[in-house]
């Protein structure tokens, strides 16, 4: 198992830019989650899903949009870019709820100028 | 709000010691508790998870719980130059609510 991949890794984008953050597990674990972790910061939830066409907001949703067409994907959308939205982006996945242990993804690192 | 407070450090150590982590908790209803281990440029990595007070073993990894006091502890026993990273504290209530993390405590372990 390959376990939660996203891509890119590294991205530039300019203000007002859009962009989609992917991220796919191959483990079939129901729950996915998307977090940013800012500089010397810990991860904060942006959004989630309990399973296929389900998905809810997190503690810091606002200028994020999510899909979850398929168990395996989770894409992450970034309308109208702001440098607020620097940060690094963590998915990640676990088999049942969030009592149970995440598996998180590498990381995308997103620089917006 | 949930919130999770950790002494940001650097917590620094001589290699072998006991290194103790902190952490405190604002949410009651919180259920379980995770340690996660993050070196620099890298993901979170599950060091260890406890659900019921007391203590929790692991090789040289020990977690305790109090939710009294809604204290999380972490010690590792035998210190390792690689255990040099930032930890990071995260509680959930369960169910589909995702984790709440602290800004982690930076360890230093001084060979």
């Amino acid at each position: 198992n390959a376990g939660v991949t996203q891509t890119p890794k590294f991205r530039i984008l300019k203000i007002g830019q859009s962009m989609t953050l992917q991220c796919t597990q191959d483990m079939n674990h129901n729950y996915m989650y998307w977090y940013r972790q800012d500089p010397g910061m810990g991860l904060k939830l942006i959004y989630y899903s309990v399973g296929a066409g389900i998905t809810d907001k997190g503690e810091v949703p606002n200028g994020y949009n999510v899909s979850r067409s398929t168990t395996e994907d989770f894409p992450l959308r970034l309308e109208l870019a702001a440098p607020s939205q620097t940060s690094v982006y963590f998915c990640a996945s676990t088999p049942r709820d969030s009592s149970y242990e995440q598996y998180f993804g590498p990381g995308t690192r997103l620089t917006v100028t | 709000q949930k919130e999770v407070e950790q002494n940001s450090g650097p917590l620094s150590v001589p290699e072998g010691a006991i290194a103790s982590l902190n952490c405190t908790y604002s949410d009651r209803g919180s259920q379980s508790f995770f340690w996660y281990r993050q070196y620099s440029g890298k993901s979170p990595e599950l060091i260890m998870f406890i659900y019921s007070n007391g203590d929790k073993e692991d090789g040289r990894f020990t977690a305790q719980l109090n939710k009294a006091s809604q204290y999380v502890s972490l010690l590792i026993r035998d210190s390792q130059p690689s255990d040099s990273a930032t930890y990071l504290c995260a509680v959930t209530g369960g169910g589909a609510d995702g984790l709440t993390f602290g800004k982690g405590t930076h360890l230093i372990i001084q060979p």
